[in-house]
């Protein structure tokens, strides 16, 4: 089945530990993007990719990191620069900056 | 700058219930993207509908209508004969021409009671 997968479902972290959040995506779409939301918030980005090789900086960069080394794979990594990482995590991608994007199912990471 | 309003926190109504959930959105391009999206308790967003901004048609899908009014830049969704299973929050959504990412509305939380 085509879709976007994403893990783990829920995540426990350490303070002061970095962690990656993994994505992947088997529909062939060149975009993808990570968005974090709270609790009651809407979806704010942190990073997006448009090709290979190549990413931006979204609204609330600062304390992430993400690399797109493949088409398929976009991890994002929570480093311990992130004041607040305590969150619902979503991946998703689209054909191209112009069409929907597809979410994958999340991740909650909770740092204790 | 883009920006999406959804003035609606939650709403609350009972079965069979029609309901309207307001969007408005601003941007300067004359091409632009508007998007609805559902947010079930599972967490995972799913996508509803796509419009772009020389589409003012309005549109219908089921119990779902939108109606698209680039005069008051509106994009409203209603649906009818509401369910238990719509309880969900749902998403506005914008992207400018040029490829940009979409921006979001802070969501309506919407619960149908049986």
């Amino acid at each position: 089945d085509g879709g976007i997968t994403q893990s783990p479902k829920y995540l426990f972290r350490k303070e002061g530990q970095n962690v990656t959040l993994s994505c992947e995506q088997n529909l062939n779409h060149d975009a993808m993007y990570w968005y974090r939301q709270d609790p009651g918030q809407g979806l704010r980005l942190i990073y997006y990719s448009q090709i290979v090789n190549d990413f931006q900086k979204g609204d609330i960069a600062e304390g992430y990191s993400v690399s797109r080394e493949k088409k398929e794979s976009f991890p994002l990594t929570v480093t311990s620069a992130q004041k607040n990482p305590t969150a619902f995590y979503l991946c998703a991608s689209s054909l191209d900056g112009y069409n929907e994007q597809f979410f994958g199912p999340g991740t909650r990471l909770t740092v204790l | 700058a883009q920006k999406v309003t959804q003035a609606q926190t939650e709403i609350s109504v009972v079965e069979k219930e029609d309901v309207t959930l307001d969007c408005v959105y601003e941007t300067r391009d004359t091409t632009y993207y508007l998007f609805w999206y559902k947010q079930p308790p599972s967490g995972e967003l799913v996508f509803l509908i796509r419009r772009n901004s020389f589409d003012e048609q309005n549109e219908i899908s089921g119990r779902y209508s939108w109606n698209f009014q680039k005069s008051t830049s509106s994009f409203n969704f209603t649906i009818t004969a509401s369910q238990v299973v719509d309880s969900a929050v749902y998403f506005c959504a914008l992207s400018e021409a040029g490829n940009t990412p979409l921006v979001f509305g802070k969501g309506t939380r919407l619960s149908v009671i049986a």
